[in-house]
This record gives structure tokens, C-alpha cells and sequence, in this order.
């Protein structure tokens, strides 16, 4: 049973568009969203999150929208840039437990 | 400083045989994480070690595999007797302290296990 997924294992963009990356998930339980960058033979790095509170976060180029009805939180990215080119990951959990469940990943690559 | 390594960073190993991966995390961090990424799945939990709490060996998929912390520092996860199917990369993480939204993972870059 798959409490994350990400749907689209691949996306495409333009440099300088605005990249959408989506993550859902079935356990109401969670109210803490991650998402995670990783770069072929590197591990995962921390790259935004977003606590069930609040329904955005925003980092520079990157922004995190949560909407906890539809049980769904998206990844945007403007402008996506070349090096942004990696699969990202979802990952969710509850607050005060240590366990964190990831989606399958989404590889994203961004055409110069 | 340094970050969390992983070694060997490749193994390729035969049916049966028995392998070790280890792990050395950033040092004082207290919590420390295995995962297993398969070929098109995520990363799935094998097993949490905090401090000198007993772990959380929940996500190991048989009795095949385990995994020990010494002095709170370096961990090593073994396989025994593989199966094609342990063929994944292995990640270890770790983390200042427990609880998530508290303390971000750090991840190391992982092990490429391949069982012919």
C-alpha cells in the first residue's frame, strides 16, 4: 500500500518555465511534508517542507503548496534552471515519530 | 565537514553470499537510518537507530538482514545469504535527533548493491 506517490515518474520543462512536480498521499495522519533533490549517485538532500499548518512555503525558486482536503502538496519551481535537472522525491510524516515515507520520485529535466 | 559516508559505494555479489554495508554518519548525530531504494520505488525504511534506545528494526524485509550500531557511531547493515531481489541501492541517513520536521536527514550516497 502506497500512502505517497508521485504519478509521473518523468517530467520535461524549459528553461525558464515553471516546473510542477505532484506528490498525494492516504494517510490523514500526516502533517509534515518534505521534498527531497537527488542527483545520480549522490544521495537525497533536503530541499523545502512544509508543515500541515500552513498551505505554502516558499525558499527562493521554490515553493510548496499543501492542500490537506484534497490530500496533495505540488512542488514548483520558477524559473527551472539546467542544473535542477534530478529526481525529487516527496516524503511525509507525523510530527513527533521519526518515520518518514517516500514517494517513487519524479525525474525532472529541464532543456536548455 | 565531512558528511555521512556510505562503503563500499558499489558490490556486486553472488547468490548466497553475505554482505556488509556500512555506514558512517556525520559525527553527533544522534539518530541514524537505513533505507533501500529498488529499481522505480521509493526509498523504504529498513530500520532507525537513536541514541541507545533499543531500534526500530520494523522495515527489515526478512531475517535475513540486520544491522548493528557500535558506540552510537558507525553502522553496519548486513544481508546474508542474498537474493537477487536485495539488488538496490542502500541509504543510510542521519540526524542530530529524533523526530521529524525537528531535525533534517542527511543522507550519504548510498550503496549499489547488484546479487548475480
Amino acid at each position: 500500500d502506497q500512502q505517497v506517490k508521485q504519478n509521473s515518474p518523468s517530467l520535461s520543462v524549459q528553461e525558464g518555465r515553471i516546473s510542477i512536480l505532484n506528490c498525494d498521499y492516504t494517510n490523514s495522519m500526516f502533517d509534515y511534508f518534505l521534498w527531497y533533490k537527488k542527483y545520480p549517485a549522490e544521495g537525497p538532500t533536503f530541499l523545502i517542507s512544509i508543515s500541515s499548518i500552513k498551505d505554502k512555503n516558499e525558499d527562493g525558486r521554490f515553493t510548496v503548496f499543501l492542500n490537506k482536503s484534497a490530500k496533495h502538496l505540488s512542488l514548483h519551481i520558477v524559473p527551472s534552471q539546467p542544473g535542477d535537472s534530478a529526481v525529487y522525491f516527496c516524503a511525509a510524516s507525523t510530527s513527533g515519530t521519526y518515520k518518514y515515507i517516500f514517494g517513487t520520485g519524479t525525474r525532472l529535466k529541464v532543456l536548455a | 565537514g565531512a558528511g555521512v559516508s556510505q562503503s563500499p559505494s558499489n558490490k556486486v555479489t553472488e547468490k548466497g553470499k553475505d554482505v556488509e554495508l556500512r555506514c558512517d554518519p556525520i559525527s553527533g548525530h544522534t539518530a541514524l537510518y537505513w533505507y533501500r531504494q529498488s529499481l522505480g520505488q521509493g526509498l523504504e525504511f529498513l530500520i532507525y537507530f537513536q541514541g541507545n534506545s533499543a531500534p526500530d528494526k520494523s522495515g527489515l524485509p526478512s531475517d535475513r538482514f540486520s544491522a548493528e550500531r557500535t558506540g552510537g557511531s558507525v553502522s553496519t547493515l548486513t544481508i546474508q545469504r542474498t537474493q537477487q531481489e536485495d539488488s538496490a541501492v542502500y541509504l543510510c541517513a542521519s540526524s542530530l535527533g529524533p523526530g521529524t520536521g525537528a531535525y533534517e536527514q542527511y543522507f550519504g550516497p548510498g550503496t549499489r548493491l547488484t546479487v548475480t
